[in-house]
């Protein structure tokens, strides 16, 4: 399995800022995931990071909320735009485990970063 | 419009005891079902089932799934104050993953 890391780990932030968040992970992989998780929720995906190429984003989700980088195939960065308490949750990024003899695959989480929109 | 229920939605039992938890789905191509743990953050990988009627097994954890009536179990037996946490049951369905809502277990010492 791959290990990711994100920072920050958690962030109090005020309405109307941005905020970065980054996923390193100790190999190369094809695709990588941005999950949020609201309080008391499932897990929501909101894009698949797609190196050279833009991310693609789930319905509900758009790129001038939530941008997102993919420079390379170890590291990807998702930004929160123009915070609002509605931002508070938990992010999310994962990725890909090896793939079962029949082609299906489990997918790997970093640690979390847990935000606050104050 | 693919779809993963899980039951029950929160389940609390006395250290000791063997605990089920059910997870049913509706997905239009079936690769995979993902069982994971949630403590605090991040969620971590338990098993993946793809084949029917084969149980996974980890220590007091095993799994098994159903691909004709559409659903797995998990269960945690002699259980511990350390298994309280969410556990979450995933679909890969095309490479998407669906989430159910989790099922959050508290187990009393």
């Amino acid at each position: 399995s791959a290990v990711i890391s994100q920072k920050p780990s958690r962030d109090i932030c005020q309405r109307g800022t941005s905020l970065t968040i980054q996923c390193q992970v100790d190999s190369q992989v094809t695709m990588m995931f941005w999950y949020r998780q609201q309080p008391g929720q499932s897990l929501t995906l909101i894009a698949t990071a797609n190196q050279g190429s833009e991310a693609t984003y789930e319905s509900g989700f758009v790129i001038d909320k939530f941008p997102i980088s993919r420079p390379n195939l170890t590291f990807s960065t998702l930004t929160v735009s123009n915070m609002s308490p509605e931002d508070s949750s938990i992010y999310l990024c994962s990725v890909l485990g090896t793939g079962s003899p029949r082609g299906s695959y489990e997918q790997y989480f970093g640690p979390g970063t847990r935000l606050t929109v104050t | 419009e693919d779809k993963v229920v899980q039951s029950p939605l929160s389940l609390v039992v006395h250290e000791g005891d063997t605990v089920t938890l059910n997870c049913s789905y509706e997905v239009t191509n079936f690769r995979s079902l993902l069982w994971y743990k949630q403590e605090k953050k991040a969620p971590t990988f338990l098993f993946m089932l793809t084949s029917s009627g084969i149980e996974k097994k980890s220590g007091r954890l095993s799994s098994i799934l159903d691909k004709k009536e559409l659903f797995s179990i998990l269960n945690i037996t002699a259980t511990q104050t350390g298994d309280s946490a969410v556990y979450l049951c995933a679909v890969d369905s095309n490479y998407q993953l669906i989430w159910g809502a989790g099922t959050k277990l508290i187990i009393k010492p």
